[in-house]
């Protein structure tokens, strides 16, 4: 079965970077693209953009581009997102999802908090 | 950019009765949108894509229509598990803010 595996809870200092990490598995890595989306406690979901996992194209919101990296390793079926500069209000759950016409899996979740 | 937004903010319905919930586009988005729900603590789950067609295992109470810039997600005969929030997004981009459905 499909299965999207992200990395654990962090906790950074203002100013950071963190790296996400999904890792795919029960389906062929290379005919999906990724997605991330990450939703702040009690506010709405937020897309953040997507990485063709077979030819390492990517979309960013404009909201963070600049800030964010997407990145993809095929022989690990893994998708990473980076994010720098981070700030208080950049506290969420960030999430992965699968998709085409809509996310059909998503991962688990991974918590960033942005605290001094 | 292409704006999402939902209406009500919130709907309170009873068990057993019909829930209609509404999205509109600020510009034409053909049938490229999907439905999804969520529950406290879980990440979302897609009910819909392509505007009316139900995801694999959606029960069929869930039903989606419209095209273009007018969009809805109608819930023929609520459940309890059915309590919850409901975002729509145009296809791979921006999510509208949701509607929160609770029990009346």
């Amino acid at each position: 079965q499909v299965q999207l595996v992200q990395s654990g809870a962090e906790v950074k200092k203002p100013g950071a970077s963190v790296q996400v990490s999904c890792k795919a598995s029960g389906y062929t890595f290379t005919t999906y693209a990724m997605h991330w989306v990450r939703q702040a406690p009690g506010q709405r979901l937020e897309w953040m953009g997507w990485i063709n996992a077979g030819n390492g194209n990517t979309k960013y919101s404009k909201r963070f581009q600049g800030r964010v990296t997407f990145t993809s390793d095929t022989s690990a079926s893994t998708a990473y997102m980076e994010l720098s500069s981070l700030r208080s209000e950049d506290t969420a759950l960030y999430y992965c999802a699968r998709g085409i016409a809509g996310y059909d899996h998503w991962g688990q979740g991974t918590l960033v908090t942005v605290s001094s | 950019e292409i704006v999402m937004t939902q209406s009500p903010a919130t709907l309170s319905v009873s068990p057993g009765e019909r829930a209609t919930l509404s999205c509109r586009a600020s510009q034409s988005i053909s049938s490229n949108l999907a439905w999804y729900q969520q529950k406290p603590g879980q990440a979302p789950r897609l009910l819909i894509y392509g505007a009316s067609t139900r995801a694999s295992g959606i029960p069929a109470r869930f039903s989606g229509s419209g095209s273009g810039t007018e969009f809805s997600l109608t819930i023929s005969s609520l459940q309890s598990e059915d309590f919850a929030v409901y975002y729509c997004q145009q296809y791979n981009y921006f999510f509208g803010q949701g509607t929160k459905l609770e029990i009346k």
